[in-house]
C-alpha cells in the first residue's frame, strides 16, 4: 500500500538555525499537505501543494512539491522557539480511494534559546 | 463555528468494555476521518467518509467501527477495548481533497 516516509524523526536546533524535514511517497500524490501539531495539540493545517514543482512561501517557511509529484520538504529559515512542534506531510495517493490521506510520521523540532 | 468537537476528552476503559467517541462538525464537510495517533507512529487512518451513508477502511480498521447517517456527525465505537487500543484519537473533516480540520482529540486508556 502507500506509504509516506518523513525525515528526520527528530531535530534539534539552536534558535537561529535552518531546519528542513522531507517527506517521500512510493507513489504518486495528486496533492500534499503540511500540518503543524505543537505539543499537546491537534494537527494545523499549514499549506497544501497541488502542482508538479510548485513552491509555495509563508513567512519563513518555504514548501516545495516535487516534479515526480513523489516528495516534498518544508524549510524553516531562522527559527524561532515558536516553531517547537511536530511537522508532518500527509498525501492523497493520486488515483487512489477518494478520502484515504496517508500521514507521514512527523518530524519533532525543537528549539534551543 | 464550532468547527470539530469531539467527546469525551478523556476516558479510561477496562479490557473489554465497550464505548463510542463521538465526533461532529458544523461546516458542511464531506469527508470525515478517525485517527489515532501512538509516540513515533504519526497519524494512522481509522476509518473514512466521504460523504453522509459512505464509510470505508484506512490503515489500522480493526477493532473499531464507523457509520455515517448525517453530514454532522461520524461516531467511532470500540467494540470490546483492548490494551493496544491505548492512544490518542482524533476526527477530522475536511472539503474535499482539501485542508483537514482537526478536533481537540480524545485521550483514551484501556487497563
Amino acid at each position: 500500500g502507500q506509504q509516506v516516509m518523513q525525515i528526520p524523526q527528530y531535530q534539534h536546533v539552536q534558535e537561529g538555525e535552518d531546519f528542513t524535514t522531507y517527506c517521500n511517497s512510493s507513489t504518486t500524490l495528486s496533492n500534499i499537505q503540511w500540518y503543524k501539531q505543537r505539543p499537546g495539540g491537534h494537527p494545523v493545517f499549514l499549506i497544501q501543494l497541488v502542482k508538479s514543482g510548485e513552491v509555495k512561501k509563508q513567512k519563513r517557511l518555504t514548501f516545495q512539491f516535487g516534479e515526480a509529484k513523489k516528495n516534498s520538504s518544508l524549510h524553516i529559515t531562522a527559527t524561532q522557539t515558536t516553531d517547537v512542534g511536530t511537522y508532518f506531510c500527509a498525501g492523497y495517493n493520486y488515483g487512489g480511494s477518494q478520502g484515504n490521506l496517508i500521514f507521514g510520521k512527523g518530524t519533532k523540532l525543537s528549539v534551543k534559546p | 463555528n464550532a468547527g470539530v468537537t469531539q467527546t469525551p476528552k478523556f476516558q479510561v476503559l477496562k479490557t473489554g468494555q465497550s464505548m463510542t467517541l463521538q465526533c461532529a462538525q458544523d461546516m458542511n464537510h464531506e469527508y470525515m476521518s478517525w485517527y489515532r495517533q501512538d509516540p513515533g507512529m504519526g497519524l494512522r487512518l481509522i476509518h473514512y467518509s466521504v460523504g453522509a451513508g459512505i464509510t470505508d477502511q484506512g490503515e489500522v480498521p480493526n477493532g473499531y467501527n464507523v457509520s455515517r447517517s448525517t453530514t454532522e456527525d461520524f461516531p467511532l465505537r470500540l467494540l470490546s477495548a483492548a490494551p493496544s487500543q491505548t492512544s490518542v484519537y482524533f476526527c477530522a473533516s475536511s472539503y474535499g481533497q482539501g485542508l483537514q480540520y482537526f478536533g481537540p482529540g480524545t485521550r483514551l486508556t484501556v487497563l
